[in-house]
């Protein structure tokens, strides 16, 4: 059974620090994976999807990395923004035909001002 | 606005009660999925659909708990003779085919409080 695990759990900063969020997962045998954020009370935004053939994928200030034979991802933010204070969460879709998604935790980012 | 749209927004009932979620997807979109999520965790996967052939269930998917997708394009969520653990947020994502390697898009969910 396919087990996320995101570290770390809450992360506070100042303003304009780079960061790096992590998450690992059990099985490496994966389609893709996906970066969402989600603010409270509300659903899931799509930041980033990394296939399981590619090493990493860029939008904007975010930068996501996977090192599938370690079962490992990491997102990383350049020049963090009160903005970006939210709920950050991995997800994966495993292969062998199951196509539900399987989430981390998440890691609560706050930016302070 | 072309997003995943869920309704009700919020829905409060008592325990036995039977409620009915809706979830219309992004146009075009044959693949449709049902999370939950409770306080402070990950959602979790309940059930997806390919155009309107159910084709995945979790175990987290109780008898009391029915999803369709009748004509492929909206689908429904019903939870019959509800329980308190049942209060969570339900969300509905929407993913393009025919690749299956397509990003899962999300509405706002509809949170069901059980009283």
């Amino acid at each position: 059974k396919q087990e996320v695990t995101q570290i770390p759990a809450a992360l506070s900063v100042p303003e304009g620090e780079n960061l790096v969020l992590n998450c690992s997962f059990t099985d490496s045998a994966i389609y893709n994976l996906q970066w969402f954020r989600q603010d409270p009370g509300k659903g899931l935004t799509s930041l980033l999807l990394i296939q399981s053939s590619q090493r990493e994928q860029t939008s904007g200030r975010l930068n996501a990395s996977l090192d599938k034979s370690s079962g490992r991802s990491t997102l990383y933010i350049a020049a963090s923004q009160p903005g970006d204070s939210a709920t950050y969460l991995c997800a994966v879709r495993s292969g062998g035909g199951a196509d539900g998604l399987t989430f981390g935790k998440g890691t609560h980012l706050i930016i302070q001002p | 606005d072309t997003g995943v749209s869920q309704d009700p927004r919020h829905k409060i009932t008592k325990r036995g009660q039977n409620v009915t979620f809706r979830c219309d997807p992004i146009s075009e979109h044959n693949r449709l999925y049902w999370y939950r999520q409770t306080l402070g965790q990950g959602p979790e996967f309940l059930t997806y659909f390919q155009n309107e052939a159910q084709l995945e269930k979790s175990r987290l998917l109780s008898d009391r708990f029915s999803a369709e997708r009748p004509k492929g394009s909206f689908s429904t969520l019903e939870i019959q003779r509800t329980e308190q653990g049942d209060s969570a947020m339900y969300l509905c994502a929407s993913s393009a085919h025919p690749t299956g390697n397509q990003p899962q898009h999300f509405g706002d969910g509809t949170r069901l409080s059980i009283l």
